[in-house]
């Protein structure tokens, strides 16, 4: 069964420093990543997401995500964090023949001044 | 453009009550879709629509949830009779194509339900 783990739970970073949010999925087939950020009190919002092409992903508000197919992974990045990006942040999958969004726990990244 | 419309926005109830709850989708988007995400963890598709039909529905306990898309525009989640472990909240979510796996989706706010 496919699944997704986002590595941790709660990031906290300071402004304007570099963060990475982790995420890695199970399969064995083609798959389409996301990230979604939600933001206290509002729903997901889709950041960015992998279909095909180039394994570098940009996306909205500076941040970027990597696709690495033999880890298996997708990880989110930013290179300097604002106050603003405190939220939760969920990595998701699905897959080529089927039509499930499978979403991760959720990292709580909590930027600090 | 309007975005997706839920209410109520929190609702508290005794178990073995019953509830309902709203969801506008975006104009023109023909997919819905209903979730279900329990405190610290991520949200789980209970049914997804395409109009007015069901696509999936497998993950919908289906002996005390029910959920409707008359006219494939808006839709109720109904829950009867609630049970403690249903306090979470409930998302509704809507895109505009077939959908499928690519789909953006388009989440609303939410209803936090909490069942005492």
């Amino acid at each position: 069964a496919q699944s997704v783990t986002q590595l941790d739970s709660q990031v906290p970073v300071f402004e304007e420093a570099p963060v990475e949010l982790r995420c890695n999925y199970s399969s064995s087939v083609s798959v389409y990543l996301f990230w979604y950020v939600q933001y206290p009190n509002q729903g997901l919002q889709l950041l960015l997401k992998y279909l095909s092409g180039s394994t570098l992903v940009k996306g909205i508000n500076g941040f970027e995500a990597e696709f690495n197919k033999s880890q298996t992974s997708f990880h989110l990045r930013k290179p300097s964090v604002h106050i603003s990006d405190t939220a939760e942040y969920f990595c998701a999958v699905s897959y080529t023949g089927g039509f499930k969004t499978i979403f991760g726990a959720g990292t709580r990244l909590f930027v600090k001044a | 453009e309007a975005g997706v419309a839920q209410s109520p926005r929190y609702k508290i109830i005794e178990k073995r009550q019953s509830v309902a709850f709203w969801c506008n989708p975006i104009s023109g988007h023909a997919t819905l879709y209903w979730y279900q995400q329990i405190l610290g963890q991520g949200p789980k598709l209970l049914i997804q629509f395409q109009n007015n039909g069901v696509v999936d529905d497998s993950q919908l306990p289906k002996d005390r949830f029910s959920a409707e898309r008359l006219k494939g525009v808006d839709s109720t989640l109904k829950i009867q009779p609630a049970k403690l472990e249903d306090s979470a909240v409930y998302l509704c979510a809507s895109s505009s194509t077939l959908g499928t796996h690519t789909d953006t989706q388009y989440f609303g706010p939410g209803t936090r339900l909490t069942v005492l």
